[in-house]
């Protein structure tokens, strides 16, 4: 059974930086093809895509966060870690990882919200 | 950026009605379109991939089809449980994009 789990603080001030753990079992991220990626939703609008972070450590990033964005894995952990620096309150939205299988985000986590308010 | 564009927006519908959402997308993406379903304060959910290949344990009422930058959800004989917003996403190019949703209301 694929889970995966988003942890993190539910409030950041302004200017602070956001990290976000992404805990999952069910699958190895050491498989080829695999990644794990970020997701967020800020409340009532659309999806948007942030991070990829591939089973070879290959690392992707929305170009206009590109600045502001890291993400690491610890295969160990079975854990993928992203932080997002500068947090505005336009960042405010929950925030999902998901299992990347052959380009596909086929498993979701339940989601975090994050809100950016002083 | 791949630009996706869904219509309608919005649909007001009776059970058992049959619908379609579509998905237009900026330029060619092959069949690297893939739908989901996503119900209020849930994460969204796996319908179809690849545009027209049904995901594990998703109810036969769902299909796909579409190629290069029009595709289609149908809904078959529409049941309560489904009224959700609807989102299509692309993953042929990074960055990789989602449509604006189709929110589907049961009358």
């Amino acid at each position: 059974q694929i889970t995966l789990k988003e942890s993190g603080p539910t409030l950041v001030k302004p200017t602070q930086t956001l990290t976000l753990t992404c805990t999952f079992s069910g699958f190895s991220i050491s498989t080829v093809g695999v990644a794990v990626g970020w997701i967020r939703q800020p409340p009532g609008k659309a999806l948007e895509w942030l991070a990829l972070i591939y089973w070879d450590n290959d690392k992707r990033y929305r170009p206009s966060l590109d600045s502001r964005l890291t993400i690491t894995k610890d295969t160990s952990k079975n854990q993928v870690v992203l932080t997002m620096a500068n947090m505005d309150p336009v960042d405010t939205a929950t925030y999902y990882c998901a299992l990347d299988s052959d380009s596909i985000f086929a498993y979701w986590g339940q989601g975090t919200l994050v809100t950016v308010s002083s | 950026e791949i630009v996706l564009t869904q219509s309608p927006d919005f649909q007001s519908v009776t059970p058992k009605e049959r619908i379609t959402i579509t998905c237009r997308a900026s330029q060619g993406i092959a069949t690297s379109l893939h739908w989901f379903q996503q119900k209020p304060g849930q994460s969204p959910k796996l319908l179809i991939k690849d545009a027209s290949q049904s995901f594990s344990g998703v109810p036969s009422r769902f299909s796909g089809s579409g190629s290069g930058t029009d595709f289609t959800l149908t809904i078959d004989s529409l049941e309560a449980e489904d009224a959700a917003t609807y989102y299509c996403h692309q993953s042929h190019a990074l960055p990789r994009t989602f449509g604006q949703g189709t929110k589907v209301e049961i009358k």
